[in-house]
């Protein structure tokens, strides 16, 4: 599915940057998720937004600040990050949270996340 | 703790059969899902399985044993666009997927 969209595609920063990562989806879905992946580790989930609100945060610190104006547009800020937060974080959408099938979720093509 | 495990690494032939296997122990269970990743782009969905049984799609199909905490995906006719990562991930009694850590499959002329 090519229906979730992420920008930009690479990004360099600074540990005292502040950047943000948008995720847009054209599916009509109502739940959004965002995801760490690094290198020959399981996805991490970090938020999970269902019709606009944030429904979890799986002990994301700080410097990750989550925003979702609607149901098709997802926004992570970032700001203050650490080397080790260097990796391909993944937007993802479903029709809505918590019916079992109807959880398919659709991935974005990620940003590769560089920290220096 | 919930765990899914899977092999890092399979290399196969074009042209052969492949079996991923994927065993899992999570708490509670509402579904299995696979999904393929080639590099650098995004995991593209390939099935879910909720009964025991056979699931068959095309070249890709997917079993799941609920008992034995087990599914495996079979990949038949093997071709070198199939070389990818292959994700397990399972949606417990709280709908949140818990993911393994992938299989990257290496197809070999």
């Amino acid at each position: 599915e090519t229906g979730v969209t992420q920008t930009p595609r690479h990004l360099v920063m600074g540990m005292t940057n502040k950047k943000s990562l948008k995720c847009e989806q054209h599916l009509g879905h109502n739940a959004m998720y965002w995801y760490k992946q690094s290198a020959k580790k399981p996805l991490e989930l970090m938020f999970v937004y269902n019709f606009k609100e944030q429904t979890e945060n799986n002990s994301v610190p700080s410097r990750f600040s989550p925003e979702c104006p609607n149901s098709s547009h997802l926004f992570l800020h970032l700001h203050t990050l650490q080397p080790e937060d260097s990796a391909l974080y993944l937007c993802a959408s479903s029709q809505e949270r918590g019916v079992g099938g109807g959880e398919t979720q659709y991935f974005g093509p990620g940003t590769r996340l560089l920290v220096l | 703790g919930q765990n899914i495990d899977q092999p890092t690494e399979m290399t196969a032939t074009e042209g052969a059969i492949v079996q991923i296997n994927c065993t899992y122990q999570t708490s509670g269970f509402n579904g299995l899902f696979w999904y393929q990743q080639h590099a650098g782009e995004a995991p593209t969905f390939l099935s879910y399985n909720v009964l025991d049984g056979l699931e068959e799609k095309g070249r890709f199909s997917s079993f799941l044993s609920r008992s034995k905490g087990y599914s495996y995906l079979l990949l038949k006719e093997l071709q070198m666009k199939d070389s990818a990562s292959y994700l397990c991930a399972v949606m417990d009694s709280n709908y949140q997927l818990i993911w393994g850590a992938g299989t990257k499959l290496i197809i070999k002329p």
